[in-house]
């Protein structure tokens, strides 16, 4: 079973401030992605990457960018954030694209 | 457009009966399809999976049936347990369509289990 940790849990800041919100696995999985998630809504892919150096974007376009430079760590950066990015942030993991992904308790982002 | 698609949003059933959840898709190019379950506050947990070339994968008290031809799955849940209460994500990939490499999810059916 994979672990993947999530921070910070909840997150509540001004608008115009720059967030990186943290994701780190420690199984060693190559395969990595984003989604986003509104209130009785379904997740959406907004980043992914398949190891270090590749990132990519998801289905739903996002203002958010994403890197990759080890292999358990997939850190998401907003530069200047706006109450639209109010949403809860999941990060997933999996070892290859027909196994299971594995997802962190995510973070709850709140744009005032 | 959804292309996954759970029709209820909320179902009850009773301790011990059997839970059943439905998910559609449109996609024709699915071929990997996942349940999940999520308690509040907590990120989506995995479940079960089957791949296309199978109609039917069980684990323990949960089996899914896949219906390629109506493009339709289903989740069993047997027997109900109190602790089965949670919202359940269907989700569904094409791992051999080379596009972006997610998951696509429905928006979730929210399982009470009456005492």
């Amino acid at each position: 079973e994979a672990d993947i940790y999530q921070t910070p849990r909840y997150l509540v800041i001004g608008t115009g401030k720059k967030i990186t919100l943290e994701c780190s696995q420690t199984m060693g999985h190559d395969k990595m992605y984003w989604y986003q998630q509104d209130p009785g809504m379904e997740l959406h892919l907004i980043h992914y990457s398949y190891g270090v150096n590749s990132t990519e974007k998801g289905d739903l376009s996002s203002e958010s960018t994403v890197s990759r430079i080890r292999t358990e760590h997939f850190p998401l950066t907003l530069e200047s954030a706006r109450p639209s990015h109010t949403s809860q942030y999941l990060c997933a993991s999996s070892v290859s694209s027909n196994q299971p992904q594995h997802f962190g308790d995510g973070t709850r982002l709140s744009i005032l | 457009d959804q292309q996954v698609k759970q029709n209820s949003p909320s179902l009850s059933v009773q301790e011990g009966r059997i839970s059943i959840l439905n998910c559609d898709y449109t996609n024709s190019m699915f071929d990997y399809f996942l349940w999940y379950k999520k308690y509040p506050a907590e990120g989506p947990t995995f479940l079960i999976s089957i791949s296309s070339i199978k109609d039917k994968n069980e684990d323990g008290r949960f089996t899914v049936f896949l219906n390629k031809s109506a493009k339709h799955l289903s989740l069993h849940i047997v027997p109900s347990q109190p602790g089965d209460s949670a919202v359940y994500f269907c989700a569904a990939s094409a791992v051999r369509g080379g596009g972006a490499d997610g998951l696509t999810f429905g928006k979730g059916t929210h399982l009470i289990i009456q005492p």
